[in-house]
């Protein structure tokens, strides 16, 4: 069975660089059937797409962090990963990394998500 | 604030039934598939329903999705305590080129 599991600091200070990395078990992460990609969820609110990356390396961001972010794959190590640059509170939130079926635009697969607190 | 818009809060009694709204523009709902995840206390959320009215493997057939125009809902027939949970729809966006999702409903079982 598929699994996920995020993992990286919980805690990032202020305009430094947010990393996390999802290690995918169970089911390889070459597969051309499949895209990978980071949601995050603030306290109290809602879920927000961050970006998706292919097997092959193609991204696609939210416009609203493009200049902020970078999504990487390494698939020798059946990982992907979410930096996050110039963090401030707003980016307080629970991150999830989750699989999207090609051609698909919904996540079958979701990691637990880590809290990752921006803080001095 | 979130792109499709969910009533923050919903209710129902044991073995009745309840609907949840959700609703977006011509870029979201208007022209794409709507999909919904449940995400029960503490744990990550689990895809519901898929392309409007789909279920994937385990979901029970008491959730059904529809969609009209650029508005969409979730229902739940037969409400069970464990369904306790808050829910999301989303959609793809052609504008944003990815998913949007609803702020949630939380929905309890009284």
């Amino acid at each position: 069975q598929l699994q996920l599991q995020e993992s990286g600091p919980g805690l990032v200070k202020p305009s430094e660089t947010l990393s996390l990395t999802c290690t995918v078990s169970g089911g390889s992460i070459s597969s051309s059937s499949f895209f990978w990609g980071w949601i995050r969820q603030p306290p109290g609110k809602g879920l927000e797409w961050i970006g998706t990356i292919s097997y092959s390396g193609r991204t696609y961001y939210n416009p609203s962090l493009r200049s902020r972010v970078t999504i990487s794959v390494d698939t020798s190590k059946n990982q992907f990963a979410l930096r996050l640059t110039s963090v401030t509170a707003a980016d307080t939130a629970v991150y999830s990394c989750a699989r999207l079926p090609e051609a698909a635009s919904y996540f079958d697969q979701w990691g637990q998500g880590t809290l990752v607190t921006v803080s001095s | 604030q979130s792109v499709l818009t969910q009533p923050p809060s919903a209710s129902g009694t044991p073995g009745l039934r309840v609907t949840i709204s959700c609703s977006g523009s011509s870029s979201n709902i208007g022209s794409n598939f709507v999909n919904w995840y449940q995400q029960l206390p503490g744990t990550a959320p689990k895809l519901l329903i898929y392309y409007i009215n789909q279920r994937p493997s385990g979901v029970p057939d008491r959730f059904s999705g529809s969609k009209s125009g650029t508005s969409a809902s979730l229902a739940i027939s037969g409400l069970q305590s464990e369904d306790e949970a808050d829910y999301y729809c989303s959609a793809w966006d052609d504008s944003l080129n990815g998913p949007v999702f609803g702020g949630g409903t939380k929905l309890t079982v009284l």
